[in-house]
């Protein structure tokens, strides 16, 4: 699988978007992106997933540039409750259309501030 | 709801003794995955399992075993051999397609002493 790349930590006022960077400048072509976030003590939570389009659901937006080589994950409206770990995952199907295994690096610490 | 269960959320057990974690989904997901946590650290697979009878080695196996007897259900058995396995465990599921997210158990923190 592609290896990421994100910023250790980061910091966002509540309210405002928070966008989260990831470089993944190996990814081949039908490795998916996904991401997690994971609440301090609890099992991580996944946020959202894209291949190649944008993609939006009711907890955050996904940008992939166009040629695939980095994405940002976006809070439109970052709250107290966001404060996590941030983990940017590349998956490769394993052969058959079947999934791999995802491989978790550190992630990116978002701390939101009031 | 469906969902996946890990118990129990601590766990106490002396040097040497092995200890068994359960996991149990009712999801109907093909797939379950171990994976251990250290403090300040990323995730790391110890084993997966992608069907009922199979399973196979994550990156740090050693110490670890697995059985997978119903697709409901992944223990695992942390052995004496682990030499160092005070650690945050965790559990997921997922349907087995490269288009289909994890579920992820609320973990439990194993303590040797």
């Amino acid at each position: 699988d592609a290896k990421t790349t994100q910023p250790t930590s980061m910091d966002c006022a509540e309210g405002r978007a928070a966008n989260l960077p990831c470089n993944h400048s190996t990814i081949s072509g039908n490795e998916y992106v996904y991401w997690y976030r994971q609440i301090h003590s609890q099992g991580p939570q996944y946020i959202i997933h894209g291949l190649k389009n944008n993609e939006t659901n009711e907890m955050a937006s996904l940008i992939i540039t166009e040629d695939r080589k980095s994405s940002t994950l976006i809070l439109p409206h970052a709250t107290l409750r966001d404060t996590a770990v941030y983990y940017c995952i590349v998956r490769l199907p394993s052969g058959t259309g079947t999934a791999s295994k995802l491989t978790f690096g550190t992630g990116t610490r978002l701390q939101v501030t009031l | 709801d469906g969902g996946i269960t890990q118990s129990p959320k601590y766990l106490f057990r002396k040097e040497g003794q092995n200890v068994t974690l359960s996991c149990e989904q009712n999801l109907n997901h093909d797939a379950m995955y171990w994976y251990r946590q250290d403090p300040g650290q990323g995730l790391r697979l110890i084993y997966y399992s992608q069907i009922v009878n199979d399973f196979q080695k994550g990156d740090i196996a050693e110490g670890y075993s697995v059985s997978r007897e119903k697709k409901e259900s992944f223990p695992l058995t942390v052995t004496s051999a682990q030499k160092n396995p005070t650690a945050f465990y965790l559990c997921a599921s997922s349907k087995d397609r490269a288009n289909y997210g994890y579920t992820f158990g609320s973990g439990t923190r194993l303590t040797v002493v």
